[in-house]
């Protein structure tokens, strides 16, 4: 079955501090990943994306990586801001359909505070 | 930030009513999804659309429906309202052509509460 695990489930931190969130997927086949960002009652927005030849790809302080052999990804943010609290949900797609399906975790829910 | 729109926002109705969630975009994108959130919960395909005049049902059985009538305009009806459709919907477009980075676009999303 097509899965895809995010781990914590919620995370506070304090401001400035780095986190990391992690994503672990059983999509098969696989095409790419997308880490989005969601504000409260807000719809994601896609931070980055990466497909089977990347490992690393940054977006100012958030930077993710792809381990496709172990079908692992993590979302590393450097010195958090209070903007920062949102959920991050990890989005898998697969090469399955020419729709390219998408499967979607549910979400880290990160908490900044000052 | 992306030029899809949602209306209303919040939404607040009684059961057995009509009701319409409007999404429009204006990036020209042939394709459009209508997503269901629960809180917590990942989102859950419930339509989806290549262009005018196209529509398919998504992964989550859904009792609402669809249309496609103009490129930019993807509206969500549900005939009869029932509290189980609360929830949030989110409506998405992307660009056509290759499918391996389409980024999906999303709206601010509509909070339905059916009472």
């Amino acid at each position: 079955k097509n899965q895809v695990e995010q781990s914590p489930q919620s995370l506070i931190i304090l401001e400035g501090k780095n986190c990391t969130l992690q994503c672990n997927y059983t999509v098969s086949p696989f095409s790419n990943l997308r880490w989005y960002k969601q504000d409260t009652g807000r719809g994601p927005v896609s931070l980055t994306i990466m497909t089977f030849s990347e490992n690393t790809k940054s977006n100012g302080r958030y930077t993710a990586t792809l381990d496709a052999d172990t079908k692992q990804s993590s979302l590393h943010i450097t010195a958090s801001q209070l903007s920062d609290s949102a959920s991050y949900i990890c989005v898998v797609s697969d090469r399955g359909s020419t729709l390219g399906r998408l499967y979607f975790g549910r979400g880290t829910q990160l908490t900044v505070w000052p | 930030e992306a030029d899809i729109y949602q209306t209303p926002r919040y939404l607040v109705i009684g059961t057995g009513k009509k009701i319409t969630l409007e999404c429009s975009q204006t990036m020209g994108h042939d394709k459009m999804y209508w997503y269901q959130q629960d809180p917590g919960m990942e989102l859950h395909l419930i339509h989806y659309s290549y262009g005018v005049n196209s529509t398919e049902k998504g992964d989550l059985s859904s009792e609402s429906t669809v249309s496609r009538i103009r490129t930019e305009h993807f509206p969500l009806t549900l005939e009869s309202a029932r509290p189980s459709h609360t929830s949030q919907y989110l409506c998405a477009s992307s660009e056509s052509g290759p499918t391996i980075t389409d980024t999906q676009y999303f709206g601010p999303g509509t909070r339905l509460t059916v009472l």
